[in-house]
């Protein structure tokens, strides 16, 4: 079985600063890796994801995320946040050919002016 | 990308009664999913639903609780029966694009029971 762990709760930054949200999965078969954001009182919109290629992969909103798999890690980055930025994050992971999402606990970004 | 409606956006119930969860797809997709996102934690997955087969459920959900349709394609519901207020959640559906390997989310139904 796999799993998926987001290694902050709570992240507070500044705005214009960068942030990085820290994403660890385990799984003994290859998996697809996501990075979901739920704003408040909304559902889950996609922000990026890792199938396969390039391990540098490039979301909306100027999110980034790197898939690092001798460190099983999909660390999400953004250079300058924003106030809008201010949501939850999810990572989550699918083993191929099966379709089911597995989340983490999910990451609270708040940004301050 | 796809456009996954959820109705109703929000209610609240009282304990015992029943509510039955819609989600509309605006196209046609194999599989559907119903996940859970009790206050303040993560998703998780209630079952799986296919079209022309029974809904596949995960450890700890079952059907009598959870009864979930899939009538065709773009459509499916989920109904959480016999409610207490433990089922005081958000509850999400997805659709899977198989060409895409990616699960789109509807805006959530939030669900207080009394």
């Amino acid at each position: 079985a796999q799993s998926v762990t987001q290694l902050d709760s709570q992240v507070p930054v500044f705005e214009e600063a960068p942030v990085e949200l820290r994403c660890n999965y385990s799984s003994s078969v290859s998996v697809y890796l996501f990075w979901y954001v739920q704003y408040p009182n909304q559902g889950l919109q996609l922000l990026l994801k890792y199938l396969s290629g390039s391990t540098l992969v490039k979301g909306i909103n100027g999110f980034e995320a790197e898939f690092n798999k001798s460190q099983t890690s999909f660390h999400l980055r953004k250079p300058s946040v924003h106030i809008s930025d201010t949501a939850e994050y999810f990572c989550a992971v699918m083993i191929s050919n099966d379709y089911k999402l597995s989340f983490g606990a999910g990451t609270t970004v708040t940004v301050r002016a | 990308s796809a456009v996954i409606s959820q109705k109703p956006s929000r209610d609240i119930c009282q304990r015992g009664t029943s509510l039955t969860i819609q989600c509309q797809v605006d196209s046609q997709v194999t599989m559907m999913f119903w996940y859970r996102q009790q206050p303040g934690q993560s998703l998780t997955l209630i079952a799986t639903a296919n079209q022309g087969s029974e809904a596949t459920y995960e450890s700890g959900f079952v059907i009598d609780k959870f009864p979930i349709s899939r009538p065709n394609l773009t459509f499916s519901t989920l109904t959480v029966s016999n409610m207490s207020p433990e089922d005081s959640s958000i509850y999400l559906c997805s659709a899977y694009w198989t060409g895409e390997n990616i699960q789109y989310f509807g805006a959530g139904t939030r669900l207080s029971v009394l």
